[in-house]
């Protein structure tokens, strides 16, 4: 089963809104999470379930989506987003994760 | 809080064997599902393996089946990853996490720092 992220990289101005799509070849329900992964540094939880911020997060992360469609937003992006995100399918192995999108600061 | 550490990582030949340790501590390690996730230099996560809580359902990726296995040992609160017929292509950062779960449908939720395997001759 494939994950498929798109973009692969985005460059985006402070305060933008951003949006990153997970797509699954099969459907999965909302068994899906992302992770944000700072350059040099361990990944981190951000979002379980599609769309349940893990605490601590904040609110300017979003997750949508169900079946095989799912995207990520980053309602205003600021300097320490800077980093890889992640999607991940867990209601099945193989849990794949996506090929991954940097996001830049333009 | 939820602590993972690795260990067990270094430079090894193909065709050797190798055993990762990942010792946890901070929550009640018998409880949760637990994963080993690798990641090649300058690449992406690959999710590597699966076990359930009591030990009783393990899953892999087909890469490593057959030549990787997982385990736990609850009274020593860790995690184990035997690795053998290494090859070049599972050189990378193997990373422990915790499961939000008793399996594996809560997400990773708590990463270890990782410990680095090389496989070259």
């Amino acid at each position: 089963i494939q994950m498929t992220q798109s973009p692969s990289s985005l460059s985006a101005s402070l305060g933008d809104r951003v949006t990153i799509t997970c797509r699954a070849s099969q459907g999965m329900g909302n068994f899906l999470a992302w992770y944000q992964q700072r350059p040099g540094k361990v990944p981190k939880f951000l979002i379980h379930a599609a769309s349940t911020l893990q605490s601590g997060v904040p609110s300017r992360f979003s997750g949508s989506g169900s079946g095989t469609d799912f995207t990520l937003t980053i309602s205003s992006l600021q300097p320490e987003d800077v980093a890889t995100y992640y999607c991940q399918r867990y209601n099945s192995a193989p849990l794949t994760f996506g090929g991954g999108t940097k996001v830049e600061i333009k | 809080q939820v602590q993972l550490v690795e260990s067990g990582g270094g430079v090894v030949q193909p065709g050797t064997s190798l055993r990762l340790s990942c010792a946890a501590s901070g929550f009640t390690f018998s409880n949760y599902g637990m994963h080993w996730v690798r990641q090649a230099p300058g690449k992406g996560l690959d999710w590597v393996a699966v076990i359930s809580s009591d030990g009783s359902n393990k899953f892999y990726v087909d890469s490593v089946k057959g030549r990787f296995t997982i385990s736990r040992d609850n009274s020593k609160n860790t995690l184990y990853l035997q690795m053998s017929s290494l090859r070049v292509d599972d050189t990378a950062v193997y990373f422990c996490t915790k499961d939000g779960s008793s399996g594996w449908y809560g997400g990773s939720d708590n990463w270890g720092q990782g410990t680095l395997v090389t496989v070259s001759s």
